[in-house]
């Protein structure tokens, strides 16, 4: 079955602090692999889409790696801000259609001033 | 332009009871899907329309589950006889195809509590 596994559940950092959340997959044969932010009471927006030749790949203050032989990929927040806090979803697909997605149940990242 | 809307953004219903829940996706966006997020979980497929083909129902967890899309645009979920364990966030996304490359949008949800 696949499956996409994020930790930590939640993390709470100050104002400035960088973070680094995880995502591991069993997801297989893989396609490509997203990150997304879900704002509270929003839905989820893209931040960034790997696919498997892609190592790293980066959006302002945010960076993804993907390492597709361990299955494993991170999200590094950099000089964090407010308007980080949200829950940040990791998404793999296992086909060329994206009805075949796996959503991970994402991590709750709360920001303090 | 205008992002994929939903309506209404929360409906508190009884047991019981059918419900409609509306998506608005952006224009031009030929595919269309509806996920189901509970509390603390991930989000779940339900439902997605390409163009004119058939929709895939494979994740429709029921019978009471159906949607429709009119015209290849707007779509609707309808849960009938609803049971307090359909309480969630309905999201709707569209997307310009379904190949895995293509973003998908998704609208703010409906908040959706069966008491």
């Amino acid at each position: 079955k696949n499956q996409v596994e994020q930790s930590p559940q939640s993390l709470i950092i100050l104002e400035g602090k960088n973070c680094t959340l995880q995502c591991n997959y069993t997801v297989s044969p893989f396609s490509n692999l997203r990150w997304y932010k879900q704002d509270t009471g929003r839905g989820p927006v893209s931040l960034t889409i790997m696919t498997f030749s892609e190592n790293t790949k980066s959006n302002g203050r945010y960076t993804a790696t993907l390492d597709a032989d361990t299955k494993q990929s991170s999200l590094h927040i950099t000089a964090s801000q407010l308007s980080d806090s949200a829950s940040y979803i990791c998404v793999v697909s296992d086909s060329g259609s994206a009805r075949q997605l796996t959503f991970g149940s994402g991590t709750q990242l709360t920001v303090l001033p | 332009g205008a992002g994929v809307s939903q309506s209404p953004s929360n409906k508190v219903t009884e047991k019981g009871k059918d419900v409609e829940l509306r998506c608005d996706p952006i224009s031009g966006h030929t595919a269309l899907y509806w996920y189901r997020q509970s509390l603390g979980q991930g989000l779940e497929f339900l439902i997605y329309f390409q163009g004119n083909s058939a929709p895939d129902k494979s994740g429709l967890p029921s019978d009471r589950f159906s949607a429709e899309r009119t015209g290849g645009s707007v779509s609707t979920l309808t849960i009938q006889r609803t049971q307090q364990e359909d309480s969630a966030v309905y999201l709707c996304a569209s997307s310009l195809g379904l190949a895995a490359t293509y973003e998908q949008y998704f609208g703010p949800g409906t908040r959706l509590t069966v008491t």
